[in-house]
């Protein structure tokens, strides 16, 4: 039992070019989220995904695209990459309590991206 | 909109000292609160939550939070402090009926010896 994986780990990109980071659970859970963290703010919420096929805008969506093909995958994509978007990005996902509740989120380990 | 404040960017505590760190909440209606632990390098761990009943939660690590409604503060505490226990700590807030949780900007925690 993995729990939420991040693939890659580290990447350094050029100011224009392209990346998608994928992010995978084998919890079966419905939500899943992408943040990102910036030294002094915390993290903010991109974008997130209530189920397969599902996704909607967080606090911070501009530049960034998400996909939810597959209910154990969820992916955020670069298409013009920024400096402004050099970063750390974490995945979390967590399972659906009745009545559209809470419960924990599980969070990955990170993916530290460098854009120059 | 529910938004969090965790006033201390950093605080430093003796290795077997008692330790609060402190978060305050905005939000309409009673929330969900909880602490999250990053250590240097690694993904958010939870701590505790709290969604109902008794405002006093007990958590992993030794670690507890109560929630106290009239300061809308949900304020994490640990009676002594290991040099293991530093790290980043935040805390974050859901609102009931959404699948968004909103987070502080986080207190580092420094341990000396």
């Amino acid at each position: 039992n993995a729990g939420v994986t991040q693939t890659p780990k580290f990447r350094v990109l050029k100011t224009g070019q392209s990346m998608t980071l994928l992010c995978a659970q084998d919890m079966n859970h419905e939500y899943m989220y992408w943040y990102r963290q910036d030294p002094g703010m915390g993290l903010r919420l991109i974008h997130y995904s209530v189920g397969e096929g599902t996704t909607a805008k967080g606090e911070v969506p501009d530049g960034y695209n998400v996909s939810r093909l597959k209910k154990q995958n969820f992916l955020l994509g670069l298409e013009s990459a920024a400096p402004s978007q050099t970063s750390v990005y974490f995945c979390a996902s967590s399972s659906a309590l009745a009545g559209g509740s809470y419960n924990e989120q599980f969070f990955g380990p990170g993916t530290r991206l460098t854009v120059l | 909109a529910q938004s969090v404040t965790q006033p201390d960017i950093h605080i430093t505590v003796s290795e077997g000292a008692s330790l609060e760190l402190r978060c305050n909440y905005s939000y309409g209606a009673t929330p969900y609160l909880f602490w999250y632990v990053q250590s240097p390098g690694q993904g958010l761990q939870l701590l505790l939550k709290y969604f109902s009943g008794d405002t006093l939660v007990q958590g992993i690590k030794g670690f507890e939070a109560e929630f106290k409604r009239s300061q809308s503060s949900f304020n994490l505490r640990k009676p002594s402090v290991h040099w293991s226990d530093a790290a980043e700590y935040f805390c974050a807030v859901g609102a009931r009926g959404f699948q968004k949780l909103v987070f502080g900007t986080g207190t580092r925690l420094l341990v000396s010896p």
